[in-house]
């Protein structure tokens, strides 16, 4: 039973075009997070949601809108592919990201590639 | 903001040795996490550990808060523990911080 689940887990796509990722997370946690691991394995944040709230957006493209339909649910929408947005997407979520309890879980993840 | 820097960058075992991996942080922090991101590219956690001392099975992991810094031990390594080995924190930013990670290569 997959604690953080995201998809699809690979996504090749061309420049120019749109592609969703979707994430859900079934621990009843409050906040959930998408990072970004580039070619060098460096992981870093876009964006976080506390109970459907926008938390952070760690200057990331405007071309770049996450949306959170639920607590349980973090999509990530890309308008106009470039060739620099292919990487691997992770998802993650914690208990509570604004508290005490911030342990993080993460998805699977879901690699982008642009061509 | 944070930093967090981890080392070795590489390090090369035969199966059976013994490693210990750091993570050191520029500021004091409400959660440390390890990683270990296997060659299948999943993230799996190790340990939650803002401060003190944790084991389970072959691994353990101890954390200086006082000190900013963060200790992996890893004992008869197997090779499946090869991958890359993530520290990251959170000094109540809402967002943990990687270090740019430890890539462990364990040999039969």
């Amino acid at each position: 039973d997959t604690a953080v689940s995201q998809t699809p887990k690979y996504l090749v796509t061309q420049m120019g075009n749109d592609k969703s990722i979707k994430c859900e997370q079934n621990l009843g946690h409050d906040t959930m997070y998408w990072y970004k691991q580039d070619s060098k394995k460096f992981l870093k944040i876009m964006f976080s949601y506390n109970n459907k709230e926008l938390i952070i957006n760690e200057t990331v493209p405007n071309r770049f809108s996450p949306k959170s339909p639920d607590k349980a649910h973090l999509n990530l929408h890309i308008n106009s592919l470039e060739l620099g947005d292919s990487a691997v997407y992770f998802c993650a979520s914690s208990q509570d990201g604004l508290g005490s309890n911030t342990e993080a879980f993460f998805g699977q993840g879901t690699r982008l590639t642009v061509v | 903001g944070i930093q967090v820097e981890q080392s070795p960058p590489d390090l090369i075992l035969q199966e059976g040795a013994n490693s210990t991996l750091r993570c050191n942080f520029s500021d004091s922090v409400n959660n440390l996490q390890w990683f270990h991101q296997n060659p299948w590219g999943q993230l799996i956690n190790l340990f939650y550990i803002p401060s003190g001392t944790k084991q389970n099975g072959r691994l353990s992991a101890t954390t200086v808060a006082t000190e900013r810094y963060s200790l992996l031990y890893i004992s008869s390594s197997q090779t499946t523990d090869s991958g890359v080995y993530f520290c990251a924190v959170d000094n109540q930013g809402g967002k943990l911080i990687f270090g740019q990670g430890t890539e462990l290569s364990v040999k039969p």
